[in-house]
């Protein structure tokens, strides 16, 4: 089955850290990008963060530049993120999402086929 | 960044209506549009691609259709699992991806 499961969340106050995983497994990890999306509680989804196959290419949403970083391990099927500085109004639910190529001739199609249960960040005082 | 705007916000429809949910991008976009299902409590799931491809395993009630900057969402017959909240999201210009604000479908 494919699959993706998060850890990691939990409360931590203002100011904190935390790393959160994403185990891949039912697929070949090696062969997909991947992406952090985010819910905050009652509201709509934001992406976060995303990182190429081989982990050369990575982007950040500028909400999260220099305070986030995402990682990958292909050896032992993982995603990262290393959540540093952490303020109010990053609570949410962090979702990893695969990343799927669709082709269509010459074109290829992104979308996020994949996604993993989703796991709860607080950050509270 | 291309913002994504969807309407209406949140819609009552009962089973068996014909439901349609628009999705307008800022600047054209070709035909790079997904769609999304999120169930409360549940991660999203991909129903649409590229503005009209069935996700496999997806119901054919779900169709999808436009490109450039406006996009539609249709189910033809509303069944009970259907009422959850859609999401679009926009692939064409990244980074950032960006999604809608989400179109809550409710049971009249």
């Amino acid at each position: 089955e494919v699959q993706l499961v998060e850890s990691g969340g939990g409360l931590v106050q203002p100011g904190g850290s935390l790393r959160l995983s994403c185990a891949a497994s039912g697929f070949t990890f090696s062969s997909y990008e991947m992406n952090w999306v985010r819910q905050a509680p009652g509201k709509g989804l934001e992406w976060v963060s995303y990182i190429s196959s081989s982990g050369s290419t990575i982007y950040y949403a500028d909400s999260v530049k220099g305070r986030f970083t995402i990682s990958r391990d292909n050896a032992k099927n993982s995603l990262y993120l290393q959540m540093n500085s952490l303020r109010a109004e990053d609570t949410a639910v962090y979702y990893c999402a695969r990343d799927s190529d669709h082709r269509d001739g010459y074109i290829y199609y992104d979308a996020f086929d994949i996604w993993g249960q989703g796991t709860m960040v607080t950050v509270s005082s | 960044d291309i913002q994504m705007t969807q309407s209406p916000s949140s819609l009552s429809a009962s089973v068996g209506d014909r439901v349609t949910i628009t999705c307008r991008a800022s600047q054209s976009i070709s035909s790079y549009l997904n769609w999304y299902q999120q169930k409360p409590g549940k991660a999203p799931k991909l129903l649409i691609y590229a503005a009209s491809s069935l996700q496999s395993g997806v119901p054919s009630r779900f169709s999808g259709s436009g490109s450039g900057t406006d996009f539609t969402l249709t189910i033809s017959s509303l069944q009970p699992e259907d009422f959850a909240t859609y999401y679009c999201q926009q692939s064409y210009s990244t980074p950032p991806v960006t999604f809608g604000q989400g179109t809550r479908l409710e049971i009249k």
